[in-house]
């Protein structure tokens, strides 16, 4: 069966260590895989996508690494800070296919 | 620029009624798409609209659902009529294309009673 995972529900790290988080696919042939932030009662904020033949994109603290062999992303914020903390989201978007499969997120708590 | 803008915020309503929802996307976005989220669940796809054309209504649960996008500006999703089961906080998002990343509005939650 199709199956999109996030490593964990939560993931609590100390304040300026790298966040590091897991999203894992399954019978998925994504065009391009997007990562999402997601704050308590707000909408996703789009942040990095990342297409099936790029093996990395960056984007100030961010940074998103794309293995299709092994079907996964990684998604890292490096000097982490309290403001870091919301809920991530990984987003697979098919070829010839216009929905958006989400994986059910990683809730980050960023400490100081 | 303005964000995508949904409302309500919040919709109570008794089953059997009906609710409107409607989504202004950022003004040049052809691209609109509507998702859901039910209690404990993922986002889920509803339907993708370019201008005023359905592109892909794949993920539209059943026939009480009917979303509109009249003159491929803003877009309204009718629930008619609601069930318990249609719960869960409604999101617009737009891009200006398909393979971009998408600008969310901040959803509807509908609680059906």
């Amino acid at each position: 069966s199709q199956k999109i995972e996030q490593n964990s529900e939560a993931l609590n790290i100390q304040e300026g260590k790298t966040a590091t988080l897991t999203c894992n696919y399954t019978n998925y042939s994504p065009a391009y895989l997007q990562w999402y932030r997601q704050d308590p009662g707000r909408g996703p904020v789009f942040l990095l996508l990342i297409r099936e033949n790029e093996k990395e994109k960056r984007k100030e603290r961010l940074k998103v690494t794309f293995d299709t062999t092994l079907k996964q992303s990684l998604f890292h914020i490096t000097a982490s800070q309290p403001a870091d903390s919301a809920t991530y989201l990984c987003a697979l978007r098919l070829y010839n296919n216009n929905d958006m499969r989400f994986g059910a997120g990683t809730r980050l708590t960023v400490k100081p | 620029e303005a964000g995508v803008t949904q409302f309500p915020s919040h919709s109570v309503i008794e089953k059997g009624q009906t609710v409107t929802l409607r989504c202004d996307p950022i003004s040049g976005h052809d691209n609109l798409y509507w998702y859901r989220r039910v209690m404990g669940k993922e986002i889920k796809f509803l339907l993708h609209f370019v201008k005023e054309s359905k592109q892909d209504e794949s993920g539209m649960p059943n026939n009480r659902f009917l979303a509109e996008r009249t003159g491929g500006t803003y877009s309204t999703l009718k629930v008619q009529p609601a069930e318990l089961e249609d719960s869960g906080v409604y999101f617009c998002a737009s891009s200006q294309g398909a393979g971009t990343g998408q600008t969310f509005g901040s959803g509807t939650r509908l609680t059906v009673v």
